[in-house]
């Protein structure tokens, strides 16, 4: 799996847009993007994933550049239960397993 | 709920005493895996099954671990002579494995362990 670069920490504002930036730049053709978060003491929750075009769900929205070598996450209206540790992950589709390489994460804090 | 679930929720124990872990997938997923969490760190992978079998262990699941999902269904994780690097958040995850992109991870969670 291609390796990831996400800031380790970002504030936002309560009510206003968060938009995480992630680097996959050693991407493959037929490696889709996933988002990852998780909430302190809990366990990672899926919110995303995408392959070249932008992405929305009623969670969040995921923006890919043409040249799949970044990628950003939009939460449109961020509340205070967003803040978490989100991660940027790249993985092939299942043939086999889908053995889930997590980074540091971008901890993100929502400020009232 | 018919999440995945995980027992106990925390664990505290005693070095060189054994521990054992439950997960329970979410029931039409055949595809299990276990991951360790340190404070600070992302989950690491530990292994994986798909059914029964066990097709996948990681470097870091040394020969005091075991895990094992006899009728494959439900998962556990043994830990023998735990020492206190072995303390931290052990989460299982289940996922529908048919081939495609969708076939997301769901995460339990998680077993705290501290070992003392």
């Amino acid at each position: 799996d291609a390796k990831t670069t996400q800031p380790p920490s970002m504030d936002c504002a309560e009510g206003r847009a968060a938009n995480l930036p992630c680097n996959h730049s050693t991407i493959s053709g037929n490696e889709y993007v996933y988002w990852y978060r998780q909430i302190h003491s809990q366990g990672p929750q899926y919110i995303i994933h995408g392959l070249k075009n932008n992405e929305t769900n009623e969670m969040a929205s995921l923006i890919i550049t043409e040249d799949r070598k970044s990628s950003t996450l939009i939460l449109p209206h961020a509340t205070l239960r967003d803040t978490a540790v989100y991660y940027c992950i790249v993985r092939a589709p299942s043939g086999g397993y889908q053995k889930v390489t997590f980074g540091i994460g971008t901890k993100l804090q929502v400020i009232p | 709920d018919t999440g995945v679930s995980q027992d106990p929720r925390h664990k505290i124990t005693k070095r060189g005493q054994n521990v054992t872990f439950r997960c329970d997938p979410i029931s039409e997923h055949n595809r299990l895996y276990w991951y360790r969490q340190t404070l600070g760190q992302g989950p690491e992978f530990l292994t994986y099954f798909q059914n029964e079998a066990q097709l996948e262990k990681s470097r870091l699941l040394s020969d005091r671990f075991s895990a094992e999902r006899p009728k494959g269904s439900f998962s556990t994780l043994e830990i023998q002579r735990t020492e206190q690097g072995d303390s931290a958040m052990y989460l299982c995850a289940s996922s529908l494995g048919a081939g495609g992109s969708g076939s997301e991870q769901f995460f339990g969670p998680g077993t705290r362990l501290t070992v003392l």
